[in-house]
């Protein structure tokens, strides 16, 4: 199995420019998720996702766009690239057990995005 | 807002020595989850425990929950060099599909 694989691994966008972060797990995990961690602040989520056609937001999920179409993928769209989305942006998916979501995360390598 | 707030932000011990790094969190949760994360790479997961369990252990790791007291503690005995790295707690609120990260412990084990 590859786990949860990322790309591109790093990227440098300007201001206004859109691109997707692609995100695909070969574990057919329900649950899916993007994260984006800044110095200091840990991991804030994004967008998560329970189930093929599922999605709902996170603690920060102005200027992102998800969808889940498929099981296995679940890109994160910026629309307009802004400097604040500067970050590393980690995806990361689990199964759904014991009646509750997010359980054990397995997190992909991450993406260095640099807006300037 | 982050759920976790771990504590200390930085810890710095000898090797041989344990560690112990706290996560206190605000609101009833379903399970918590600690994470390790080495510079530049991503997170990788240690051990979860649910609200109701009270200890868990995995290896030279453990891991307690207080739910009255809204915290958990992780303790890695024995450090090692390689043991260095951030450490995260998430925890998964009540009847909810989010799972919330604090802010870390930065742990140095020196040689």
């Amino acid at each position: 199995n590859a786990g949860v694989t990322q790309t591109p691994k790093f990227q440098v966008l300007k201001t206004g420019q859109s691109m997707t972060l692609q995100c695909a797990q070969d574990m057919n995990h329900e649950y899916m998720s993007w994260y984006r961690q800044d110095p200091g602040m840990g991991l804030r989520l994004i967008h998560y996702s329970v189930g093929a056609g599922i999605t709902d937001q996170g603690e920060v999920p102005n200027g992102y766009n998800v969808s889940r179409s498929t099981t296995e993928d679940f890109p994160l769209r910026l629309l307009s690239a802004a400097p604040s989305q500067t970050s590393v942006y980690f995806c990361a998916s689990s199964y759904v057990s014991g009646g509750a979501s997010a359980d054990t995360q397995y997190f992909g390598p991450g993406t260095r995005l640099t807006v300037l | 807002s982050q759920q976790g707030e771990e504590d200390p932000q930085a810890l710095s011990i000898q090797e041989g020595e344990n560690a112990t790094m706290n996560c206190s969190y605000k609101t009833s949760i379903n399970n918590l989850q600690w994470y390790r994360q080495n510079s530049g790479r991503g997170l990788v997961h240690l051990i979860l425990i649910r609200s109701n369990e009270r200890e868990k252990h995995s290896g030279r790791l453990r891991v307690t929950l207080d739910t009255s007291k809204k915290s958990s503690s992780l303790l890695i005995t024995a450090s090692r060099a390689a043991d260095t790295a951030s450490y995260f707690c998430a925890t998964l609120a009540g009847g909810g599909n989010k799972l919330t990260f604090g802010t870390g412990t930065q742990l140095k084990v020196e040689l």
